[in-house]
């Protein structure tokens, strides 16, 4: 079975660009989540789509935006990009309910560099 | 608000000694409490969770505690070996109808050959 799937791998932009980031989840799996990654910060969670709704959202200004197909692939756009956003993205898809304790299936990621 | 105190940031032990991480929560909603343990370079890896009808489990050389009436959880590693070496990081969940969980800053194991 295939693990999630992040591309890119690695991102270098420019301040004030935008980027899109996708993330393909686990076969059956509908849930999606992003999270931040940042040294000392720890993981900083972005938001959660369920069947194509954001079902939950984080501390993020809306810069953090993202969307979920009806195939459950999911896209997260960062707009005017900031120095500070560079971070490692991750994405995970969580199984349905009742089918197991783990909540997170965790990507690659996509690092993601601002100069 | 949500948090998720993780201590201590980094942890140095000789091979073959016992590593203890401490985490503390704030939702009382929180009914589920897993540790990732993530190499450099790699995704963040579930190594073993609990839930709060459990005080405690094993499995192997990794145990992790639960006190939920002080909102304490802590992961503890036996004879620890070089491979140990990683971040850890501690979650809680948000509760309700969502996956979301909450992270710990996380831990830097240093396993001393």
């Amino acid at each position: 079975k295939a693990g999630v799937t992040q591309t890119p791998r690695y991102l270098i932009k420019t301040r004030g660009q935008q980027v899109t980031l996708s993330c393909s989840p686990i076969s059956g799996h509908r849930s999606v989540s992003w999270y931040q990654q940042t040294p000392g910060q720890g993981l900083q969670f972005l938001f959660e789509y369920f069947s194509e709704t954001q079902r939950n959202k984080g501390n993020f200004p809306g810069r953090f935006s993202g969307r979920q197909f009806s195939n459950s692939r999911s896209e997260m756009n960062v707009s005017t990009l900031e120095l500070g956003d560079s971070a490692l993205y991750l994405c995970a898809s969580s199984p349905p309910l009742g089918t197991g304790d783990e909540k997170l299936f965790f990507g690659s990621g996509t690092q993601l560099s601002v100069l | 608000g949500e948090n998720v105190e993780q201590h201590p940031s980094t942890l140095s032990v000789q091979e073959g000694d016992s590593a203890v991480i401490k985490c503390t929560y704030s939702d009382s909603a929180s009914n589920y409490f897993p540790w990732y343990k993530q190499e450099l370079g790699k995704r963040p890896q579930l190594i073993i969770d609990i839930r709060s009808n459990v005080g405690e489990k094993k499995d192997q050389r990794i145990a992790v505690t639960l006190n939920k009436t002080a909102k304490h959880f802590s992961l503890h590693i036996t004879e620890t070996q070089p491979e140990d070496s990683a971040v850890y990081f501690c979650a809680a969940d948000a509760g309700g109808a969502t996956n979301k969980l909450i992270f710990g800053t996380g831990t830097l194991l240093a396993v001393q050959p």
